[in-house]
């Protein structure tokens, strides 16, 4: 069975702290981990990582997979306090054909503090 | 471009009736999934469409089922409604070729009584 485990299951912290979520996974045939933030109900997409050792980058954000130790974390420096919402790790998994599978993990509650 | 819209917002049912969700993609979306969301439990896979036809599905029990309708638009029915279903349900869609990347409605909240 696929498992994707999330660290930190919640956090606070004060702006402008620096932050990193862990995301740890076992999956069969994988293809991608995937990255997506849900501050009030619709999760949006952050970062696609399918090869070990390259650094996605967007502002503040940052994200790299290990492919070797299955593991991947996001960093987010400088908080502010409209970074509070919950990280949602996912990974991916070829199942037959063009199919593919999404296992999430349980989220990460971060909490940012004026 | 008109993001992911899912109908109703807010439910509220009693153990053992039925409900239906409806959920229309970003347009051009062909690839529909819905998810389960609860506190204990995460988001939980519960099926994916594509050209109407149900290309994977979870473990959920026979009760959950879906359908995809030729324009894309999708809708997913729970019947006998128990407690534990009790939930936010989340459609998402998802581009041609990048399945993974999955643009979520803001989902319905169903509340079991």
């Amino acid at each position: 069975e696929d498992k994707v485990v999330q660290s930190p299951l919640s956090l606070v912290v004060h702006e402008g702290d620096t932050v990193t979520l862990n995301c740890s996974y076992e999956v069969t045939n994988f293809r991608s981990l995937l990255w997506y933030k849900q501050e009030k109900k619709a999760p949006t997409f952050l970062f696609m990582l399918t090869s070990s050792g390259i650094e996605k980058k967007s502002g503040r954000l940052s994200s790299i997979l290990d492919k070797k130790e299955l593991f991947s974390i996001l960093n987010i420096t400088a908080t502010q306090t409209g970074d509070s919402a919950i990280y949602l790790c996912a990974v991916g998994r070829a199942s037959g054909g063009s199919n593919y599978k999404l296992t999430f993990g349980k989220g990460t509650l971060l909490t940012v503090n004026p | 471009k008109a993001g992911v819209t899912q109908t109703p917002r807010y439910l509220i049912k009693t153990r053992g009736q039925q409900v239906t969700l409806s959920c229309s993609p970003i347009s051009g979306h062909r690839s529909v999934s819905w998810y389960q969301q609860t506190p204990g439990q995460g988001l939980q896979f519960l099926f994916e469409y594509f050209s109407e036809t149900q290309r994977n599905k979870g473990n959920f029990p026979g009760r959950f089922s879906g359908r995809q309708f030729s324009n894309s638009r999708s809708e997913m029915n729970v019947s006998t409604l128990e407690l534990g279903d009790s939930a936010l349900y989340l459609c998402a869609s998802s581009p041609r070729g990048l399945h993974e990347k999955l643009f979520f409605g803001s989902g319905t909240q169903l509340s079991v009584l």
